[in-house]
């Protein structure tokens, strides 16, 4: 097992930035691609990007303009940040692993419900 | 992106019952196909990778198959603690890309 646990804001206000930060326990982050995955309630699962913590990210073209994945190898954190959200932005937002590209997500985090509601 | 098409999108069932949950890519994707299980609020869970890859711990009545652009999950024997929603998420292409579900309930 690999713990992942998001933690963030669980209110946004429409228009301000969303962040949540997924912490890796029981391993580093490094050698292994991380991804948030988001689910809006009631519906289905979509993937916003990823991020391999020596290289560079790589996004959804939908949200690409809004997001920003990052990763901090020294505290084992992997960030997300989205962008002049609306309520559309409501959602659960899930952190994964990915053994490699093209690969499988292997192991969630519990996710985080991020609300967007003035 | 790939379209990933599930059916059906939800079924009812009993105890010991065979499922068979079909997921259809809108162009080939060979076997980069994955299951996933979700259970309410909880997340998913990977049950088969590459079609027809078991990931460890899931117990032996599931299984997949397919190649191209049509896969199929199968419940030989349905159990209480399978009643959940299934996924499918093809890893072929960028971006990857998931079907809309398949709620498994109590007929």
């Amino acid at each position: 097992q690999v713990p992942l646990q998001e933690s963030g804001p669980g209110l946004v206000k429409p228009s301000e930035t969303l962040s949540l930060i997924c912490t890796v326990s029981g391993g580093s982050i490094n050698n292994f691609y991380w991804s948030w995955i988001r689910q809006p309630p009631g519906k289905g699962l979509q993937w916003i990007g990823y991020i391999y913590p020596t290289g560079s990210a790589l996004y959804t073209p939908s949200l690409k303009s809004r997001v920003t994945i990052s990763a901090d190898t020294s505290k084992n954190q992997v960030s997300l940040k989205l962008s002049s959200v609306t309520a559309a932005d409501t959602a659960v937002y899930y952190c994964a692993r990915l053994p490699y590209v093209s690969a499988y997500f292997d192991f969630w985090g519990q996710g985080s419900l991020v609300t967007v509601s003035s | 992106d790939i379209q990933m098409t599930q059916s059906p999108s939800s079924l009812s069932a009993s105890v010991g019952d065979r499922v068979t949950i079909t997921c259809r890519a809108s162009q080939y994707i060979s076997t980069y196909l994955n299951w996933y299980q979700q259970k309410p609020g909880k997340a998913p869970k990977l049950l088969i990778f590459a079609a027809s890859n078991l990931q460890v711990g899931v117990p032996s009545w599931f299984s997949g198959s397919g190649s191209g652009t049509e896969f199929t999950l199968t419940i030989s024997s349905l159990q209480p603690e399978d009643f959940a929603t299934y996924y499918c998420q093809q890893s072929y292409t960028f971006p990857p890309t998931f079907g809309g579900g398949t709620k498994v309930d109590f007929k």
